[in-house]
């Protein structure tokens, strides 16, 4: 089981907004940004947000991040059907001598 | 613009080796962290650990120690991985990300390389 944890699926139809939560704990989470990616079928993921709620150039600000204690949020919202996709929360975890942590993914279905 | 490319798709039998090439362009290979992170057929992402391009210093991931290796060629911006003793569930999709700003977090990735390990 991964250290994050999203639920395995979400829906929403088009226009809607939908989010997508990711748990954590105090060692990755708690103490160190959140960043999340999204992985459309049969492609490499792609950065979305990074340090909780910055969007890298180029990703529509229909996408928006938020970080609260060990827990984080992916918002989209203006659903629309390209965005039909898995998404990954990740953080770094400081147990274990430091290691990079992900969440283990939720697909997103649009209706 | 940044971009990773990485070698093809491979089929090995168990007990064989396999080596991986990410070949970087678009930003100064030495400047940022190389990720390796593995995706298994159908689940998630998973992080192999990651080389310092600077030192050439390796930090692998619990789970990824002894058969795994990460190396450079920095005169040609190439990243490598290298698994050795393959079995049947290293199976999986290998992608290279080059790291964030300052730290390690993937930021650009490769289009990934599907390594297929049966007999």
């Amino acid at each position: 089981q991964s250290v994050l944890t999203q639920p395995p699926s979400a829906s929403g139809t088009p226009g809607q907004r939908v989010t997508i939560s990711c748990s954590g704990s105090s060692s990755n989470i708690g103490s160190n940004y959140v960043y999340w990616y999204q992985q459309l079928p049969g492609t490499a993921p792609k950065l979305l947000i990074y340090r909780n709620n910055q969007r890298p150039s180029g990703v529509p600000d229909r996408f928006s991040g938020s970080k609260s204690g060990t827990s984080a949020s992916l918002a989209i919202s203006g659903l629309r059907s390209e965005d039909e996709a898995d998404y990954y929360c990740a953080a770094w975890d400081d147990s274990l001598s430091g290691r990079w942590v992900f969440g283990g993914g939720t697909k997103l279905t649009v209706l | 613009q940044v971009q990773l490319v990485q070698s093809g798709s491979e089929l090995k039998k168990p007990g064989a080796s396999v080596k991986v090439s990410c070949k970087a362009s678009g930003y100064t290979f030495t400047s940022y962290a190389m990720n390796w992170v593995r995706q298994a057929p159908g689940q998630g992402l998973e992080w192999m650990g990651w080389i310092n391009t600077n030192t050439g210093n390796p930090t692998y991931a619990q789970g990824f120690t002894g058969r795994f290796v990460f190396s450079l060629d920095t005169s040609v911006s190439t990243a490598y991985l290298q698994i050795s003793s393959l079995k049947a569930e290293d199976t999986a999709v290998y992608y290279c990300a080059r790291g964030c700003t300052g730290g390690v977090c993937p930021h650009y990735w490769g289009q990934g390389t599907l390594v297929t390990v049966s007999s």
